[in-house]
């Protein structure tokens, strides 16, 4: 079975510009999450969904992040505009339930420039 | 709110030899999860290993077990013959059994290192 796959694997963008990273969960999956992971602040839950509706989104940092999840296959989240501290690491995960494991993407390594 | 905390920024370990990785947790709670998450250099997230609360007995996973103490809310990874591949990132992180729980909470990690 196929895992939890993000595109791009490396992103690097000149800041002002938008940045969109895409995740496709594992098929059947109900939750969908996105991390952010940096050196200073670890591992930090931006948003998840269930069943493609935003359930808690109180860790996006700031209103130039904004996440969608059109359908049960496909997400996204956008950076506009980007910045040099928007640079990170972010990850995609689905889950069947809540309290079931989460599966990762292989993430994105952000570079802002 | 729930938290994780890693003590250990850093350990290393002799090829073949056996290394405890430290996890604290704190939590109202009383049904929850646990896991370890393992980040190799390749930047995959691995489920190495996971325990329920409700449970008593450790959970095992070939060289991997961990050492669950619910009173102390601690709950340290003992990696048994260490090899090269075991050398990444380790996560601990807490989950809510509750449907309506939060997700995953994640400490900070604890880089192994491991020497041939």
């Amino acid at each position: 079975d196929a895992g939890v796959i993000q595109s791009p694997r490396h992103e690097v963008t000149e800041m002002g510009q938008e940045v969109t990273l895409r995740c496709k969960p594992i098929s059947g999956h109900d939750y969908l999450f996105w991390y952010r992971q940096t050196m200073m602040r670890g591992l930090e839950l931006l948003i998840y969904f269930n069943n493609n509706v935003p359930i808690d989104d109180s860790g996006m940092p700031e209103d130039r992040f904004s996440a969608k999840m059109p359908n049960a296959s496909f997400s996204t989240l956008k950076i506009q505009p980007s910045e040099p501290r928007d640079s990170a690491v972010y990850f995609c995960a689905s889950s069947f339930r809540l309290n079931q494991p989460q599966h990762f993407g292989d993430g994105t390594r952000l570079s802002i420039l | 709110a729930q938290t994780v905390t890693q003590s250990q920024p850093e350990m290393s370990v002799q090829e073949a030899e056996t290394v405890t990785l430290s996890c604290t947790y704190d939590t109202s709670e009383s049904d929850y999860y646990l896991f370890w998450y393992k980040q190799p250099p390749s930047r995959q997230m691995i489920l190495v290993i996971r325990q329920e609360a409700y449970k008593q007995q450790n959970a095992t996973e070939n060289r991997f077990s961990v050492n669950f103490q619910k009173a102390a809310k601690s709950f340290s990874l003992k990696i048994s013959d260490s090899q090269l591949g075991d050398a990444a990132m380790y996560f601990c992180a807490y989950r809510s059994a509750s449907v309506i729980g939060t997700p995953l909470v994640f400490g900070k990690g604890t880089r192994l290192s491991v020497i041939a």
